[in-house]
């Protein structure tokens, strides 16, 4: 299995743009989560998703920020538009569950904001 | 909701000696499990703990799970460079989602 997949590794954009960042989960695993960290918050969970569906959404920070997971293997999470308080490292994290299961994160994706 | 202490922060040792990083809770905890994130890493899973008082090792190191199930404890035998990163512990939400500390950041000069 390739574990998570994570893309773009990097992105580097201008203030006002919207990014996309991708997320193709380990098969079989049911829950998706998104992840934010950074070295002042440390890694705080935005959004995740049971069997495709949005469970908890308390963590996005605000509207500029939307996720969604159209179907088992890929999710995407966009910010529009974009801002340089909005760089951190992104990661996503699949897991099969069981109150919870162990978490397999992705590499992350490495946002600046100019 | 719920919320995990983690300390310490930031934790410089030289290579040989040993470390401990400690997880406290104020509520009872159903499960607690362990992270390491090593420099540019992404947090890679390393045990879950269950049971009160549980004791688990994985070659140097220690985890337990405190009797009250309040807290939790990763000890690293005689460090070695290798070991440098960021600890986590992260506690089990009532949804399968998964809270994490603010991790321990080790780092071992050789």
């Amino acid at each position: 299995d390739a574990g998570v997949i994570q893309s773009p590794r990097h992105e580097v954009t201008e203030m006002g743009q919207e990014v996309t960042l991708r997320c193709k989960p380990i098969s079989g695993h049911d829950y998706l989560f998104w992840y934010r960290q950074t070295m002042m918050r440390g890694l705080e969970l935005l959004i995740y998703f049971n069997n495709n569906v949005p469970i908890d959404d308390s963590g996005m920070p605000e509207d500029r920020f939307s996720a969604k997971m159209p179907n088992a293997s890929f999710s995407t999470l966009k910010i529009q538009p974009s801002e340089p308080r909005d760089s951190a490292v992104y990661f996503c994290a699949s897991s099969p569950g069981g109150q919870p299961g162990s978490f397999f994160f992705g590499p992350g994706t490495r946002l600046t904001v100019l | 909701g719920q919320q995990v202490m983690q300390i310490p922060q930031y934790q410089h040792v030289q290579e040989g000696e040993d470390f401990t990083t400690y997880c406290n809770s104020s509520t009872t905890l159903s499960n607690i499990q362990w992270y390491k994130q090593r420099p540019g890493g992404h947090p890679v899973f390393l045990i879950q703990l269950v049971k009160s008082g549980e004791v688990k090792k994985q070659k140097r190191l220690t985890f337990q799970f405190g009797e009250a199930k309040k807290n939790s404890s990763l000890h690293i035998t005689a460090t070695q460079t290798t070991d440098v990163g960021t600890y986590f512990c992260a506690l089990g939400g009532s949804q399968g989602n998964l809270i994490f500390g603010k991790g321990t950041k080790l780092s071992v000069k050789p």
